[in-house]
Order: C-alpha cells, then sequence, then structure tokens
C-alpha cells in the first residue's frame, strides 16, 4: 500500500479535462513540493510537473498541477489520446526520510 | 545528451547478491544527488536509495536498509547499487535517476535510465 493514495484510473474523451488526485499527509504532501511522473508502457517515467505546478521545458501548457493541504491533483485539459499512460505523483516524506510515489493512475482516453 | 544507462539486471536465485550499474553521460554525476526507484511487474514506482553529491550521505527505503548498499564511481560517472541477500519481492525494473534542485529545498528526478530487470527465483 502506498503512502501516497491515487485513485488507481481515471479517464475521458479527447478534448476532455481530466484531473488525477494524490492524498498524503503533513509529512509528506503537507511539507514538501509535489512532482508527477507520465509513464508509458515499457517506458522510464518522465517528470511532467515539479515544485507542485511548474512545468519542464517541452511539457504542454496543457498539463498543470495544484496543491492544498495535505492534497495534489494533476489537471489536463483539451485530452488527446496520447495523453494514454500512467501517471504518478511523489514528494519527500520526513517521518520515512524517504521519497514516496503515490500508487499510480491508468488514464485512458476513450 | 544527457542519459544514464544501467545493466546487471539478471536472474538471480533467492539470498544471492548482485550489482547494478548506472553510467552517466552529458553531466558529472557528483554535481547532483542519485537515486535508484524500483517498479515490479504491473506495479507502481518505489524509491530505494539516494547518495548525495558527494557521497558522503546515503539514504534507504526501510524494505531494503541493510541488504542494499548505494555508491558512485566519479572516475567513471557511474553510479552503483549492490544487492545482497535478494528476496523474491526485490524483483523489480531497477531505475537510476538524477535529481536536480529546483529551489526552496525542492528536488525531482529529472533524468532516468532505461531500467533493467532483476529476477529472482526461489
Amino acid at each position: 500500500q502506498s503512502v501516497l493514495t491515487q485513485p488507481p484510473s481515471a479517464s475521458g474523451t479527447p478534448g476532455q479535462r481530466v484531473t488525477i488526485s494524490c492524498s498524503g499527509s503533513s509529512s509528506n504532501i503537507g511539507s514538501d513540493a509535489v512532482n508527477w511522473y507520465q509513464q508509458f508502457p515499457g517506458m522510464a517515467p518522465k517528470l511532467l510537473i515539479y515544485n507542485d505546478n511548474q512545468r519542464p521545458s517541452g511539457v504542454p501548457d496543457r498539463f498543470s498541477g495544484s496543491k492544498s493541504g495535505t492534497s495534489a491533483s494533476l489537471a489536463i485539459s483539451g485530452l488527446q489520446s496520447e495523453d494514454e499512460a500512467d501517471y504518478y505523483c511523489a514528494t519527500w516524506d520526513d517521518s520515512l526520510d524517504g521519497w514516496v510515489f503515490g500508487g499510480g493512475t491508468k488514464l485512458t482516453v476513450l | 545528451e544527457v542519459q544514464l544507462v544501467e545493466s546487471g539486471g539478471e536472474l538471480v536465485q533467492a539470498g544471492g547478491s548482485l550489482r547494478l550499474s548506472c553510467e552517466a553521460s552529458g553531466f558529472i554525476i557528483t554535481s547532483f544527488w542519485m537515486h535508484w526507484v524500483r517498479q515490479a511487474p504491473g506495479k507502481g514506482l518505489v524509491w530505494v536509495s539516494r547518495i548525495n553529491s558527494d557521497g558522503s550521505s546515503t539514504t534507504y527505503a526501510d524494505s531494503v536498509k541493510g541488504r542494499f548498499t548505494i555508491s558512485r564511481d566519479n572516475a567513471k560517472n557511474t553510479l552503483y547499487l549492490q544487492m545482497n541477500s535478494l528476496r523474491a519481492e526485490d524483483a523489480a525494473v531497477y531505475y537510476c535517476a538524477r535529481s536536480r534542485y529546483y529551489g526552496w529545498g525542492n528536488y525531482g528526478f529529472d533524468v532516468w535510465g532505461q531500467g533493467t530487470m532483476i529476477t529472482v527465483s526461489s
């Protein structure tokens, strides 16, 4: 069981806006920045969002992140078929003295 | 081109040992904290270990503490993970990753290797 809780699946149709939640606690999301990673089958993860809401160079502005208290969210607007992937939230946990990931959310574009 | 290439993954018996390597190119590993992250088949990402930029500090997940050792060879620009007393639950794809500092005490894993697979037979 992961320290950060994500829904196992999410879906949407092309053009829609979908959000993926990530719930934690005061020792992780509540005190440290959240990063989001995108992973396609058989591929390495890719950094999608850092510092809660910042996009690395090259990441489309359709992807956005937010955080409130001990929860974070990833939003994808204008959903495209190529967005179909697994998405993971991650942050540092002060109590565990280590990085923690969410269990991952499989996004399906219908 | 900034790149990480892992190697060393193979089939190993439970109780055995294995050393993974992660060769960096396009950047100097002494400028970054480096990590190992694993992913069991069909499962999510799990952080394993990290080493600081000068190699003086290491941290481990509880599940591998006392069995795994992270290290680096600066001359070879290579990161290692020595894995001892391997268990069935250690079977996974192991990724090495670079963490980049993004300010305000925050980091992100901005470069990942392609991963190397460990299979543990009982």
